[in-house]
């Protein structure tokens, strides 16, 4: 059975600092990663998806990057943090073929003081 | 690019009772339609969904209807129960790897 683990659970950091948030899965081969990002009591925002290794989409624009360095790991990062940076951040994939359907990771909460 | 509008944003139904909630789109390329419930500090989990090539789809108590001409889906859940409660979110893709959610609904049920 396929495993998705994401880290860190929490993180609290200051405005200016850099991030990095991780998310690993294990037990399927080359799937399609995604990142969302969710405010507060707030709707699924898409922001990155990958379908291979080194290869990676920007869905929009928050001042954050990703990159896929291995087929089952994808990061999240940014060198300054903004408060507009709090909230929820969610891992997700899908299958490589025929893969309309996400499952999401257990999140990242963050919140940038 | 496409959006998806999601209503109500607060639902209160009585114990038993049907549930509804309706999603519309713009774009006549979307092709899938999940459904998502989130319990409050958790991650979303996949109920239902349905593709483009079906106008209804049921898992138990929950039924999805679609209407391609008007754009709009929606989803029914029978005889709601108290863990029912939580937030539902609708999204939209054209398969191109991007999804859009619905800004999403507080279900309360409530005995």
């Amino acid at each position: 059975a396929q495993t998705i683990h994401q880290w860190p659970v929490a993180e609290i950091k200051a405005v200016g600092s850099p991030l990095s948030l991780g998310c690993t899965i294990k037990g399927k081969s080359s799937p399609n990663l995604y990142w969302y990002w969710q405010a507060t009591g707030g709707t699924l925002q898409q922001l990155f998806y990958s379908i291979t290794v080194g290869q990676v989409e920007s869905v929009v624009q928050l001042n954050l990057s990703a990159s896929r360095p291995k087929d089952d790991q994808f990061i999240l990062s940014t060198e300054k943090l903004l408060l507009s940076h709090s909230g929820f951040y969610l891992c997700a994939w899908s299958l490589r073929t025929g893969g309309y359907e996400q499952y999401f990771g257990p999140g990242t909460r963050l919140t940038v003081l | 690019g496409e959006q998806v509008e999601q209503l109500p944003s607060i639902l209160r139904v009585q114990e038993g009772s049907s549930a509804s909630i309706n999603c519309s789109y713009e774009d006549s390329a979307s092709n899938y339609f999940p459904w998502y419930k989130q319990e409050p500090g958790e991650n979303p989990k996949l109920i239902i969904d349905i593709r483009s090539n079906m106008e209804r789809k049921q898992i138990q108590e929950l039924i999805v209807l679609l209407d391609k001409k008007a754009k709009r889906f929606s989803l029914h859940i029978t005889d709601t129960q108290p863990g029912d409660s939580a937030m539902y979110f609708c999204a939209a893709s054209t398969g191109n790897y991007k999804y859009v959610f619905g800004a999403g609904t507080r279900l309360k049920v409530i005995a």
